[in-house]
C-alpha cells in the first residue's frame, strides 16, 4: 500500500500548481482521499476530501474557491489544482487514505508529502 | 469549526515512564446514534508524515504497540503511552472527524527526559 505525490514547486504568488497523488496497493475507487498540508515548523491542516466515486467534495474554508480535488479511478490518482496561490499556502502538501469510502476523516495511509513554496 | 486543543504543548519523560497527553474538542465529537467518538491520534516523527494510531478515540489501529492508549468521550479525551520507549519520541496529534472542516490539535511533543 502506497501513496507518492508529486508535482512540488516554486511558485510566485498568484501563480497556479497541479499535484498529484499515484495510489497503489489497495483498492483505489472504494475510499475517499484527503489533502492535508502542513506549514514549515508547523502543525497538520486539513485541506479537501473527495469520495471514492468522485461525486461529493469538501474543503477549508482558506482554500475554498482556489483549489479544486479531483481523482481518476482508472489511473489510481488523486489530484489537488491550485490557483491563486498564496504564501500562506506554503506548505508540504500529503495525500491521505480513508477508512471509508465516503469521507470519513480517519487516515491510515499518508504519502510522503510533496513541498509547495509559494514566493517571488 | 470544531477546534481542538492539546496538553501540554511538550513533555519530556524518562525512558519507560507513563506519557500521557491530553486533548479537548471545543464541541462533542461523539455521535449519540452510533454511540463513537469521531476522533484519532497520530505520531509524525521528523522528517516522516503521520501514523496513525488511535481511532475511534479507544481503538488501535493494527501494529500499533499495545504501550498506546486512548481513552475519554465527548469532549476530553487522553493519549498513554504507559512505558516509553526511544522511538516514542516524536510529535502527537489528535485530530475530530465528527464534521468537515476537519481539525486536528497544535500537536505535543514527546522526548526523552
Amino acid at each position: 500500500v502506497q501513496l507518492l505525490e508529486s508535482g512540488g514547486d516554486l511558485v510566485q504568488p498568484g501563480g497556479s500548481l497541479r499535484l498529484s497523488c499515484a495510489a497503489s496497493g489497495f483498492s483505489f475507487s472504494s475510499y475517499a482521499m484527503s489533502w492535508v498540508r502542513q506549514a514549515p515548523g508547523k502543525g497538520l491542516e486539513w485541506v479537501s476530501v473527495i469520495s471514492g466515486s468522485g461525486g461529493t467534495t469538501y474543503y477549508a474554508d482558506s482554500v475554498k474557491g482556489r483549489f479544486t480535488i479531483s481523482r481518476d479511478n482508472s489511473k489510481n490518482t488523486l489530484y489537488l489544482e491550485m490557483n491563486s496561490l498564496k504564501a500562506e499556502d506554503t506548505a508540504v502538501y500529503y495525500c491521505a487514505k480513508d477508512t471509508s469510502g465516503l469521507p470519513r476523516g480517519a487516515f491510515d495511509i499518508w504519502g510522503q508529502g510533496t513541498m509547495v513554496t509559494v514566493s517571488s | 469549526d470544531i477546534v481542538m486543543t492539546q496538553s501540554p504543548d511538550s513533555l519530556a519523560v524518562s525512558l519507560g515512564e507513563r506519557a500521557t497527553i491530553n486533548c479537548k474538542s471545543s464541541q462533542s465529537v461523539l455521535y449519540s446514534s452510533s454511540n463513537k467518538n469521531f476522533l484519532t491520534w497520530y505520531q509524525q516523527k521528523p522528517g516522516q508524515p503521520p501514523k496513525l494510531l488511535i481511532y475511534w478515540a479507544s481503538t488501535r489501529e493494527s501494529g500499533v504497540p499495545d504501550r498506546f492508549s486512548g481513552s475519554g468521550s465527548g469532549t476530553d479525551f487522553t493519549l498513554t503511552i504507559s512505558s516509553l520507549q526511544a522511538e516514542d519520541v516524536a510529535v502527537y496529534y489528535c485530530q475530530q472527524y465528527y464534521s468537515t472542516p476537519y481539525t486536528f490539535g497544535q500537536g505535543t511533543k514527546v522526548e526523552i527526559k
